[in-house]
Order: structure tokens, then sequence, then C-alpha cells
């Protein structure tokens, strides 16, 4: 079966600092990956998606960046955080459709 | 992808059947309905997904009329633990992009004893 992994769970940063989060696939090659954003209380931004290595595409102008190293990993990142960047972000993956999407268990980030 | 409406949230008790509606009045002849369930402090599941008439799974039922206007997510007999927040999304799953994909704010359903 599949598995999503993002790590970590959780995450408290300074402005300004750097910013990597991961999300790695399991049991499924050539899937779609997306990740999101979500503020409190609030709906899902898609924020990129990939549909192979390499192939990124932004959904929103951000300080953020994303890439695509390997099938099954997808990279979340950011070269100085501001506080606008605190939310929950999700990972999510799909095969047949991107309506059908699969999600990771998600990073709370906090930029102090 | 088609524009969908729900309620911002709904109440309900333990063992009652729950009935979400979602609008979707510009839905497009290719397009299938899909709902997903989110917990606090995790990403969305997958619940159901279907084109018309009725689909049942394991989970929920979902119904949809011949218009395809509107669709209806039903919970059976609700638990405290079918507190969540569902939304309700619409698009070709054929071709659609994954840039169309909008998850609105969802409604917040919440079961009491």
């Amino acid at each position: 079966s599949q598995t999503i992994h993002q790590w970590p769970a959780t995450l408290v940063q300074p402005v300004g600092s750097p910013l990597s989060l991961e999300c790695t696939v399991e049991g499924t090659s050539n899937p779609n990956l997306y990740w999101y954003r979500q503020a409190a209380g609030r709906g899902l931004q898609l924020l990129f998606y990939s549909v192979g290595i390499g192939q990124i595409s932004s959904e929103v102008p951000q300080n953020l960046s994303a890439s695509r190293p390997q099938d099954r990993q997808f990279i979340l990142s950011s070269k100085k955080l501001l506080l606008s960047d605190s939310g929950f972000y999700l990972c999510a993956w799909s095969i047949r459709d991107p309506e059908t999407q699969y999600f990771g268990p998600g990073t709370r980030l906090l930029v102090l | 992808l088609a524009k969908t409406t729900q309620p911002i949230s709904m109440d309900s008790y333990e063992g009652q059947e729950v009935n979400i509606t979602c609008s979707h009045n510009n839905i497009a002849t290719n397009d299938y309905i899909t709902w997903y369930q989110q917990f606090p402090s995790q990403g969305p599941r997958f619940i159901i997904q279907g084109y018309k008439t009725k689909v049942t799974n394991e989970v929920a039922s979902l119904f949809i009329p011949a218009d395809r206007k509107s669709s209806t997510l039903s919970l059976p007999r609700v638990s405290l633990s079918d507190t969540a927040v569902y939304y309700c999304l619409v698009g070709d799953v054929s071709r659609s992009s994954a840039s169309k994909i909008i998850f609105g704010s969802g409604t917040r359903l919440s079961i009491r004893p």
C-alpha cells in the first residue's frame, strides 16, 4: 500500500531563517505531488504541484520554492522566512486524477 | 472548474444521519464530484467520488440528482468522531489540471453527544 511521509511534524523558526520541508511517497511510481498551505480555520491553498522529476508549477507568487529531486520526493524551501509563512503545510500525491489526492500528516510551521 | 457552495457549519447529534449539500450550478458534462474529510491538525482524507445518481461506500453515500447541479454527502448514524470539516470539489477527472483544484472553506460539522 501507498504511504506518504512528511517531516518535521512541527517547526518553530525565526523570521529570516531558511526552511526545508520534506515529503516522500512510498508504494507508487510517478505520482503527481502537491504542496498546500492552510491557515488556521481556512481552506487549503495550493502552492506547488509537480507531474515529474524536476517539473514544478507554482500557483502563488511568494518567497517559497519547491523541488523534486527524485520521483517520490518533494521538498518545500525558503531562503528567508516571513511571519506570514506560518501555517499548516500539507503534501499530497495523486495518480488517477487530481481530484483524488492522498495527503500526508502535515507540518505545522510557526515563524516568530 | 465548477465553483461550489457549501454551508459554513452544521450541528448534529450522535446516532443521527447527517446530510451535507453542495451546490455546483455550472458543473460541466465531464465533471465528477469529490468529497474530502479533514480532522484538526491532519490532512484531508478522500471520502467518496461520483458522477450521477448514488454512490455508496463503507463511509458515506453520495446522492446526485439528475441535473447534477448539487450533491449531498450522507453520513449514516454519526458519532463524535465524525466531527470534522467536509470539502466538496467538482472537476473533470480525465483531464483537469491540478492548478484548478480548489479546496474552499468546507463545512464544519460538529457532532454532540
